[in-house]
């Protein structure tokens, strides 16, 4: 049973651009979190997504920023107009349904240039 | 107030001696869970240990302990015979509510050093 897949590992983007990170989630997970981990600090929730369902977009900054959970394929996060700050590690976690664990990706590191 | 505080600035063991990081949390829910999670210098977070909120008994994990004290409401982590390996940062974390529909909220982490 694979973990959970983020690609790409490193992203590099000039500002202005789009970022757009991928999340596969376990087999057998519906359930998606992205976190945000600027350096030095702790992990900061975004957004949490069932199947074709935003559930908590709590901790999404209001602008540029969107996810989605598509029926089909990796839960994918969006950044459009990337700005220096948006430079950052990603984390993209996955649970079972009434389970406890939430599992990680290693996480994608965009450095917005 | 901060859910979760780690205020440990850094820490260091010797190889094969016992290590506590703290944790102190803050909700007023009665059902929540807390975690710890190691971030290694390669960037991943792994899972290290959980404890429920109605677990009786402390959480185990082989080398890895939690000290859950409710009434006090701290969780800290207990590394046993520390291995070079466990140089890393540490992050408490706590999910309030049950199921898988509720987030995890981090500390800031504590950075652990293992001394040869």
């Amino acid at each position: 049973n694979a973990g959970v897949m983020q690609n790409p590992r490193h992203l590099v983007r000039r500002r202005g651009q789009e970022a757009r990170l991928r999340c596969s989630p376990m087999k057998g997970h519906s359930h998606v979190y992205w976190y945000r981990q600027l350096p030095e600090e702790g992990l900061k929730f975004m957004v949490y997504l069932q199947k074709e369902n935003i559930i908590d977009e709590s901790g999404m900054p209001k602008e540029r920023f969107s996810a989605e959970f598509p029926k089909e394929g990796p839960s994918i996060l969006r950044i459009q107009q990337v700005v220096r700050g948006d430079s950052a590690a990603y984390f993209c976690a996955s649970s079972p349904l009434l389970d406890t664990e939430a599992f990680f990706g290693q996480g994608t590191r965009l450095t917005v240039v | 107030a901060q859910k979760i505080t780690q205020t440990q600035p850094g820490m260091f063991v010797q190889e094969k001696e016992a290590v506590t990081l703290d944790c102190t949390y803050d909700t007023s829910d009665q059902s929540y869970g807390l975690f710890w999670y190691k971030q290694p210098s390669s960037g991943e977070m792994i899972f290290l240990i959980y404890q429920g909120s109605y677990d009786e008994q402390n959480a185990t994990e082989g080398r890895y302990s939690l000290n859950f004290q409710k009434a006090r409401k701290s969780a800290n982590l207990v590394i046993s015979a520390s291995q070079l390996g466990d140089s890393a940062m540490y992050f408490c974390a706590m999910r309030e509510g049950t199921g898988a529909n509720s987030k995890l909220t981090f500390g800031k982490g504590i950075t652990l050093s293992v001394r040869p």
